[in-house]
């Protein structure tokens, strides 16, 4: 069956800790997503990829960065600038059609600092 | 920049219909979607509206109006399965596959 996994499902970090979450897709999809979901808020985007070797800052990047290296990866790396205590990040991937095409979401990596 | 309210919190019972509310503001509009999340999972895409007027798929129906920058999310027939939190959602910056920006959710409650 295709679809997107992450790992690991939970990660604790300690302070000035670098940590990478994995997320690998099946759907040959172009584009691939990542978000944080915040307790009781909705998705904010971090970065974003529509291509192999190309990626976008969304709105809440700082203290994160991506590699986009095969098509089918969008790694995520959580640096000791990301001060969030405790955050739940999500992958997911579409075709690059305009707007109609859903979105196919991981089923998340809960981060949280020791 | 962009932004969309939806309430926070809607109950309703079981076998009722319910319907969740979003307004938008965007620079530029390439459509609504509407995506469903229930407690400690992944979201799920349930519709999406470019054109004005009534989507239905089954129980869920979304309704868009471009002119009002307001849309809803209809739920008929409700059951217990259907509480969970929704989204409202736009493209993060053009029609293109750029990403969403999302409301910060309507957290469903369905009473027996």
């Amino acid at each position: 069956d295709g679809g997107i996994t992450q790992s690991p499902k939970y990660l604790f970090r300690k302070e000035g800790q670098n940590v990478t979450l994995s997320c690998e897709q099946n759907l040959n999809h172009d584009a691939m997503y990542w978000y944080r979901q915040d307790p009781g808020q909705g998705l904010r985007l971090i970065y974003y990829s529509q291509i192999v070797n190309d990626f976008q800052k969304g709105d809440i990047a700082e203290g994160y960065s991506v590699s986009r290296e095969k098509k089918e990866s969008f790694p995520l790396t959580v640096t000791s600038a990301q001060k969030n205590p405790t955050a739940f990040d999500l992958c997911a991937s579409s075709t690059t059609r305009t707007g109609d095409q859903p979105q196919h979401f991981g089923d998340g990596t809960r981060l949280s600092i020791l | 920049g962009q932004s969309l309210e939806q309430p926070s919190e809607v109950t309703a019972v079981e076998g009722a219909i319910v319907q969740i509310n979003c307004t938008y503001q965007t620079s530029g509009f390439y459509g609504l979607s509407w995506y469903q999340q229930h407690d400690g999972g992944a979201p799920t895409f349930l519709s999406y509206n470019a054109l004005d007027g009534l989507e239905e798929t089954g129980r869920f129906s979304s309704f868009l109006s471009r002119s009002d920058s307001y849309g809803y999310l209809l739920l008929q027939e409700l059951q217990m399965k259907d509480s969970a939190s929704y989204f409202c959602a736009v493209p993060y910056s053009g029609g293109g596959a750029d990403g969403l920006t999302f409301g910060k959710g309507t957290h469903l409650i369905i009473q027996p």
